[in-house]
């Protein structure tokens, strides 16, 4: 099937260990942002969301921070597993505007 | 969450050919947004259709290459007119956050459409 991310970042971790994918974006005016999953041969998930109003986001074994000061996003995934093991892509949007992507980061978890 | 679908799924097409994209949503929403990923790449935003009114194309995009209909508030269609191998990608459609504007945003499982 279609191959997602070839050409992207690549990090490699250790099956249970924990993982932190980054991602710095560049509009100030930003006030939404997004983690989403891409697996081979799918379409975006939705892994969690953080206004700017928080620096701080947890959900089931994510963690998102986001830096406002510096724009930087981060997903924080607990005990990662094999079924971790996809392309990440952050996500902002100002207002109501459409989402933009950020370039995207390949996961690999080595059993 | 919404339950989006896409149809079709994937498909191979000569180029100068077109295609159409169907993408449904199980709820009303007010606008649909269609994307595309080229092999490798982050997804680009192509347009943002709102039923009733006539798509809005971002930078690099025109209505004469990819026309979009939004026929009711629970449908679209994205259109892949002429088309090169350059077009070659994964379109993929997403309603706006939730289904009551409320945050979350959905993608449907995208067509993959190789050009040849």
């Amino acid at each position: 099937g279609e191959s997602v991310g070839l050409h992207l970042p690549t990090l490699s971790v250790q099956e249970g260990d924990n993982s932190i994918i980054n991602c710095a974006y560049s509009n100030s005016a930003s006030d939404y942002f997004i983690w989403y999953k891409q697996e081979s041969g799918k379409g975006p998930q939705f892994i969690i969301d953080i206004r700017s109003n928080m620096d701080k986001r947890q959900g089931q074994r994510v963690t998102v921070l986001l830096n406002k000061t510096v724009k930087h996003l981060s997903l924080q995934i607990a005990a990662t597993q094999p079924g971790d093991s996809a392309v990440y892509f952050c996500a902002e949007s100002s207002g109501n505007t459409p989402l933009v992507f950020g370039k995207g980061t390949r996961l690999s978890v080595i059993a | 969450s919404a339950v989006i679908s896409q149809k079709p799924s994937r498909d191979i097409c000569q180029r100068g050919t077109s295609l159409t994209i169907q993408c449904q949503v199980d709820s009303q929403v007010t606008m649909m947004f269609w994307y595309r990923q080229q092999p490798g790449q982050s997804l680009t935003l192509i347009a943002t259709a709102n039923q009733g009114s006539e798509a809005t194309y971002e930078s690099g995009f025109v209505i004469d290459k990819f026309p979009i209909s939004r026929p009711n508030l629970t449908f679209s269609t994205l259109t892949v007119s002429n088309m090169s191998p350059e077009d070659s990608s994964i379109y993929l459609c997403s309603p706006n956050r939730g289904s009551e504007d409320t945050g979350e945003q959905y993608f449907g499982p995208g067509t993959r459409l190789t050009v040849t």
